[in-house]
């Protein structure tokens, strides 16, 4: 059972570049989430999903699409990548509000 | 969203309970109580949840006050893995299906 799978592990843009961070689990969750955790500071939400076709805002939506692809695939794009998004990005699921998360081991991404 | 408080960091010897408190005094009805916690390096890993009855499972124990307004995890017997950023967060099942993380407790363990 993989869980929560992310990928890239890491990455490294220059500033303009765009990419997509790439989310799958294979739970049958139906909510997906993204955060982005920066060096010594606690997790914040850029975007989520309560259930596919379905996406909202977090506290840190700027810069920042996302995609529902499917019940398992969560997508996060930065189309113009800016130093302030260097990042660990995790992604994570849950089955339904009274269950816990699911975290993936994160995308380290660096923006020179 | 209802905030919770938890101290900045904490101390605690190898091999001896631990008690990590949380306070959360604006908590709703429909608030359930959600506890993780984030290795060095690592995402944050599911710890015990629950709504208003005592939770045990083989990682931890949740012990919720009765007027909810406050709750403790509880780790029985410390050991130098469980050195860690732990996490209280409120989850409201009514309404937003997100959590939205604070600062945390940095738990400390000493060989």
């Amino acid at each position: 059972n993989a869980g929560v799978t992310q990928t890239p592990k890491f990455q490294v843009l220059k500033t303009g570049q765009s990419m997509t961070l790439q989310c799958a689990q294979d739970m049958n969750h139906n909510s997906m989430y993204w955060y982005r955790q920066d060096p010594g500071m606690g997790l914040r939400l850029i975007y989520y999903s309560a259930s596919e076709g379905t996406t909202d805002k977090g506290e840190v939506p700027n810069g920042y699409n996302v995609s529902r692809l499917n019940k398992r695939e969560f997508s996060l794009r930065l189309e113009s990548a800016a130093p302030s998004q260097t990042s660990v990005y995790f992604c994570a699921s849950s089955r339904t509000q009274s269950y816990g998360y699911t975290f993936g081991s994160g995308t380290r991404l660096t923006v020179v | 969203d209802a905030k919770t408080t938890q101290p900045n960091s904490m101390e605690s010897n190898e091999e001896e309970p631990v008690h990590l408190p949380c306070n959360h005094s604006t908590i709703s009805g429909t608030d359930y109580i959600h506890w993780y916690r984030q290795l060095p390096s690592q995402g944050p890993e599911y710890v015990i949840h629950g709504l208003t009855s005592n939770v045990n499972n083989r990682m931890a124990s949740l012990a919720i006050a009765e007027d909810r307004k406050s709750s403790t995890l509880i780790l029985h017997r410390a050991t130098l893995r469980d050195a860690a950023v732990y996490y209280c967060i409120l989850r409201d099942v009514g309404r937003d299906d997100k959590i939205i993380f604070g600062k945390g407790t940095r738990l400390h363990i000493l060989p």
